[in-house]
């Protein structure tokens, strides 16, 4: 099973709201990702955890606020958004290893509208 | 210098034909490559992996990786209509440049731009 669901399919939201995204996967990794893919252009990394712990932070602004309350669970908390962002948010989830990076598995996405 | 580079086409094959899509990267230390397929409006979906240099071939699809030219491309056999879709390269980040957490590590994939690929009948 290579399963990552992600709930709401698709979320419209109000400048002023706050809303959140998840993520769920039961394949037993235990690194996570969250990418913003706008139309036309490659997925962008945002946010990844290894083991529950936030091990990169692409820059992204306190607007998105990640979160990640156990191995398979990754929340992504939305407040104070732009139109700007309005995109296709996508959780990814990979084993951990050594050497070679390990598949990255994708998600359905998130499409979200920011009014 | 982009550090995944793809031809954007579109790349358009006719049916049955084989399609070739190539991708070309600078972080000369990078170990782990990917292709990934993404219909309009769907998520990624992973076609094939490499790790090694020479070819891997699952199904229609054959991978090959060339390392000291920093090339790597996508070989579809017998392209089908349904096969027409944007196709990512992603290649992993420098292992020395991984952080760690826990004594492992992972991989920071960089995304090319992708290749829209069309087969018509």
């Amino acid at each position: 099973d290579t399963e990552v669901t992600q709930t709401p399919k698709h979320l419209v939201m109000g400048m002023t709201n706050k809303k959140s995204l998840k993520c769920e996967q039961h394949m037993g990794h235990r690194a996570m990702y969250w990418y913003k893919q706008k139309a036309k252009k490659p997925p962008e990394l945002m946010f990844v955890y290894s083991y529950e712990k936030l091990s990169i932070n692409e820059s992204v602004p306190s607007r998105f606020s990640p979160e990640c309350p156990n191995s398979s669970l990754l929340n992504l908390h939305l407040h104070a958004l732009q139109p700007e962002d309005s995109a296709l948010y996508l959780c990814a989830s990979s084993q951990v290893r050594l050497v070679n990076t390990d598949t990255q598995y994708f998600g359905p996405g998130t499409r979200l509208t920011v009014l | 210098q982009k550090e995944v580079e793809q031809n954007s086409g579109p790349l358009s094959v006719p049916e049955g034909a084989i399609a070739s899509l190539n991708c070309t990267y600078s972080d000369r230390g990078s170990q782990s490559f990917f292709w990934y397929r993404q219909y309009s409006g769907k998520s990624p979906e992973l076609i094939m992996f490499i790790y090694s240099n020479g070819d891997k071939e699952d199904g229609r699809f054959t991978a090959q990786l060339n390392k000291a030219s920093q090339y790597v491309s996508l070989l579809i056999r017998d392209s089908q209509p349904s096969d027409s879709a944007t196709y990512l390269c992603a290649v992993e980040q420098d292992t020395s440049r991984r952080a760690n957490a826990g004594g492992t590590s992972y991989g920071k994939l960089t995304f090319g731009q992708g290749t829209i690929l069309t087969v018509h009948p």
